[in-house]
Parts: C-alpha cells; sequence; structure tokens
C-alpha cells in the first residue's frame, strides 16, 4: 500500500514553461512534507518542504501548493530551465516514528523525472 | 570529511553472499536512515536508528540488517543476498525533525 502516490512519473516542458508534480498521501497524521530533488548518480537532496499548517511555500522560482482536506500537495517550477532536469521526490513525514531523538521516518512518493528541453 | 560517505560505490554479487554496505557520517547527527531506490518505486526505508543503541525495521526489512553501535556509523548486512536485492541503496542521515534529510551518494548493488 502506497501511503504517498505521486504523478506524473515522467514529465517532458519545454524551458521558461511551469513543470507541475503532484502528490496525494493517505494519513492525515503526517505533518511535514519535503521535496527532494535528485541528479543523476548523486544522492537526493533537500529542495523546499512545507508544514500542512500553511497553504503554500515559496523558494525562489520554486512553490509548493497544500491542500490539508483533500491530502494533496504540489511542486510547482516557474520559468523552468534545462538545469532543473531531475527526479524529484515528494515525501511525508510519521511523527508516529520519532522516538526519544524527536525525528521521524520520511515516506516518499515513486518520484517523477523531469526533463526540460531547451 | 562532511556529510555522509558510503562504501563501495558499486558492487556486483553472487547470490548468497554475505555483504555489508558501509555508511559513516561526521554531522553528529542522532537519526540515521537506510534506503533502497528502484525505478518506478521511489525510496523505500528499509531500516532506520533514531540513535545510537537503536534500530527499527522500515518498510522493506526483509533480508537486511542493521547496528548502530556509534553516533556516526550505520552499517547495512545482506546475510545472503538475493537477486531481488539489485538495487542503489542510500544512507541518510537527520539531526532533528523538520530538518533536513542529507543522503550519502549511494551504492549501486548488483546480485547475480
Amino acid at each position: 500500500q502506497q501511503q504517498v502516490k505521486q504523478s506524473p512519473q515522467s514529465l517532458i516542458v519545454q524551458k521558461g514553461g511551469i513543470s507541475i508534480i503532484n502528490c496525494a498521501y493517505e494519513n492525515t497524521a503526517f505533518d511535514y512534507f519535503p521535496w527532494y530533488q535528485q541528479f543523476p548518480g548523486k544522492g537526493p537532496a533537500l529542495l523546499i518542504a512545507i508544514r500542512p499548517d500553511v497553504s503554500e511555500k515559496k523558494e525562489g522560482r520554486f512553490t509548493i501548493s497544500f491542500n490539508k482536506s483533500a491530502k494533496q500537495f504540489s511542486l510547482h517550477i516557474m520559468d523552468s530551465q534545462p538545469g532543473d532536469s531531475a527526479t524529484y521526490f515528494c515525501a511525508a513525514r510519521d511523527p508516529r516514528s520519532r522516538g526519544s531523538s524527536n525525528t521521524g521516518k520520511l515516506i516518499f512518493g515513486q518520484g517523477t523525472t523531469l526533463q526540460v528541453k531547451p | 570529511i562532511a556529510g555522509i560517505t558510503q562504501a563501495p560505490t558499486s558492487q556486483i554479487l553472487a547470490a548468497g553472499r554475505r555483504m555489508t554496505l558501509r555508511c559513516t557520517q561526521d554531522m553528529r547527527h542522532n537519526a540515521m536512515y537506510w534506503y533502497r531506490q528502484d525505478l518506478g518505486l521511489g525510496l523505500r526505508l528499509i531500516h532506520y536508528s533514531n540513535t545510537a543503541g537503536t534500530t527499527g525495521k522500515g518498510e522493506v526489512p526483509d533480508g537486511y540488517s542493521v547496528s548502530r553501535a556509534n553516533t556516526d556509523d550505520f552499517p547495512l548486512t545482506l546475510a545472503s543476498a538475493v537477486p531481488s536485492q539489485t538495487s542503489v541503496y542510500f544512507c541518510a542521515s537527520i539531526a532533528s525533525s523538520y530538518n533536513e534529510q542529507f543522503f550519502g551518494p549511494g551504492t549501486r548493488l548488483t546480485v547475480l
């Protein structure tokens, strides 16, 4: 059972266009929603993150839109550039796994491979 | 070093062999994680450790074991490798909740 569902699996966008990646989750207890960016041959790196008490967060060309009632969140990449070509993962944190160190497990979506054409 | 290192970078392994993937972090992070990445399935958690001396099972723990003797090291062992364990393995760590989870560069493992 996939607790975080991500779509589309792949996406091709022209330079300057808007890239949109969507994620849906089931567990209303999830309390933290990061997006990770991964370039070929590298480990994922945090791109942007949001908590469920806000509906939108923007950092430069990257925006997370969060709809708590629909249990959905999305990543928007404005003015997409060829350098944005990468695999993107959404994730959700399960607070029940925090433990004594107050950390928690992330549950990842399936990933979206983005190609931005020049 | 700064961050997370993993070794080896890649490995081809015969089925049935034992293999330990190494992970070391120098950030003094409390929690560490092992994921496997497979096309179309994303990153799936194998095992985790919230603090040194404790470990827990993730989503796909079967066939894998971990230990956390100290803060810095979190090795992943395949006791008897099978072809379905062919994957890219990532180690990660985090200082505290809501902070960035740092990933290592990965180990590409092929089991024949």
